[in-house]
């Protein structure tokens, strides 16, 4: 595999219910990162993970959602009681970061796109 | 705070044509940037990036970009465009971290 996988691709489900996504980025990066896209927007950062850490997190990730990284390999988003504003495309990202500060290549996946009816 | 403007929602143009997709960014200090491109239900891919030096860069499938410090511009080219090349595309700007921040996208047309 040579690239961020993420799944599901599709997603659909009820407003109120749980919903988790799976990503799992290039193997040697460190870095990954959680984006939400809506339609007819750019990508939005949710957060940003070093190794397991997750270094920052976006005012637009409330208490609803959480991420986590717990090996520093693959990662999941959860998405708890969710509402039709969660509607959306959910992209993970994962780059290799040479060092605090440093500014390398994401490499993005599919994404998962999530509808909430 | 960081902001990344594509003034233009839609463009289309002529397959053969030549293309530019605007692009202005708001950073206080030395910026990275990137475009990318969009494919309908599909993620992104890195077309270019500018870190420093050489202010035009090339990329692939035949796409150049040229930063202006001056015009805080990093607008893209491409003298000749194909019909695959129908996409949205994204210009972003990566302050410290690699936390990239987007534009709202452009979308290309091509008609033959």
């Amino acid at each position: 595999d040579t690239g961020v996988s993420q799944n599901p691709r599709h997603k659909i489900t009820k407003r109120g219910q749980n919903v988790t996504f799976r990503c799992d980025p290039i193997s040697e990066h460190n870095r990954l990162y959680w984006y939400r896209q809506t339609l007819g927007q750019g990508p939005e950062f949710l957060t940003y993970f070093q190794n397991e850490a997750q270094l920052e997190k976006s005012r637009l990730l409330s208490d609803r959602f959480s991420a986590e990284r717990p090996k520093g390999s693959f990662s999941t988003l959860e998405i708890q009681r969710t509402e039709q504003g969660d509607s959306a495309m959910y992209l993970c990202a994962s780059s290799l970061g040479q060092g605090l500060g440093s500014v390398t290549e994401a490499f993005f996946g599919q994404g998962t796109r999530l509808t909430v009816v | 705070a960081q902001s990344v403007t594509q003034p233009d929602i839609h463009i289309t143009v002529s397959e053969g044509a030549s293309l530019e997709l605007r692009c202005n960014y708001s950073y206080g200090a030395t910026p990275y940037l990137f475009w990318y491109v969009q494919s309908p239900g599909q993620g992104l891919q890195l077309l270019l990036k500018y870190f420093s030096g050489d202010t035009l860069v090339q990329g692939i499938k035949g796409f150049e970009a040229e930063f202006k410090r001056s015009q805080s511009s990093f607008n893209l080219r491409k003298p000749s465009v194909h019909w695959s090349d129908a996409a949205e595309y994204f210009c972003a700007v990566g302050p410290y971290g690699n936390k990239l921040v987007f534009g709202a996208g452009t979308i290309l047309r091509v008609k033959s």
